[in-house]
């Protein structure tokens, strides 16, 4: 069965700072990878996935995740945080063969002081 | 661009009531759309999915006799939460897509309270 971890329920970084948010996936295949953000009463917004090709993908607003199978992981990069990056972020995995189940870590909320 | 709203934003039910919540799908056709639940302290649970012209198909936990699910057209779907108590409440959440090999997107959810 996949599953999503993200050890982290809370990360609280300065403005300027690098930032990673962790994620650990359980899964038998090549799973396909997500990142959302959920910005206060929004929905989910995606920002970036991860399919096949190059296991550093760009995503929007500057974040990047890289995937890597030996570790099963895909960590959420940002070279430098902005106060409006705050927000509860979701990894989440799909497996390739029966995509419709997307299945999601219990999300980080990232709190930027400024 | 593709979104989809979900409404009420919030709502409080008494405990053994009901409560419908609707899914609009705008800017793409929604042939399948997904029902999600996050309960307090929770991440997101799939509740069913629901494709149109196909059969509903739930999750293990979650049955059609406590959250009935209709999909009349490619761009509205409702879920109604039948009999609620305090374990149902949470964030219900529905993503919508035009097609298998396509991303979700998701509303903004609906929150039930519980009384």
């Amino acid at each position: 069965a996949q599953s999503v971890t993200q050890p982290d329920a809370r990360v609280t970084v300065s403005e300027g700072a690098s930032l990673q948010l962790r994620c650990k996936y359980s899964y038998s295949g090549t799973p396909y990878l997500f990142w959302y953000v959920q910005y206060p009463r929004q929905g989910l917004q995606l920002l970036l996935k991860y399919y096949s090709g190059d296991p550093v993908v760009q995503g929007v607003n500057g974040f990047e995740a890289e995937f890597i199978k030996s570790n099963s992981s895909f960590h959420l990069r940002k070279a430098s945080v902005h106060w409006s990056d705050s927000a509860v972020y979701f990894c989440a995995v799909s497996a390739t063969t029966n995509a419709y189940k997307v299945i999601f870590g219990k999300g980080t909320h990232l709190h930027v002081l400024p | 661009g593709a979104l989809v709203y979900q409404y009420p934003r919030r709502t409080i039910c008494k405990s053994g009531t009901s409560m419908r919540m609707e899914c609009q799908a705008v800017g793409f056709q929604a042939t399948s759309v997904a029902w999600y639940r996050q309960s307090p302290q929770k991440t997101f649970e799939l509740i069913a999915l629901s494709t149109v012209n196909s059969a509903i198909k739930y999750e293990q936990n979650f049955t059609q006799e406590k959250f009935p699910i209709s999909h009349p057209n490619l761009s509205f779907s409702s879920m109604t939460v039948l009999n609620a108590y305090l374990e149902d409440r949470g964030l219900y959440l529905c993503g919508a897509r035009p097609g298998a090999n396509s991303d979700y997107t998701f509303g903004s959810g609906t929150r039930l309270l519980v009384i």
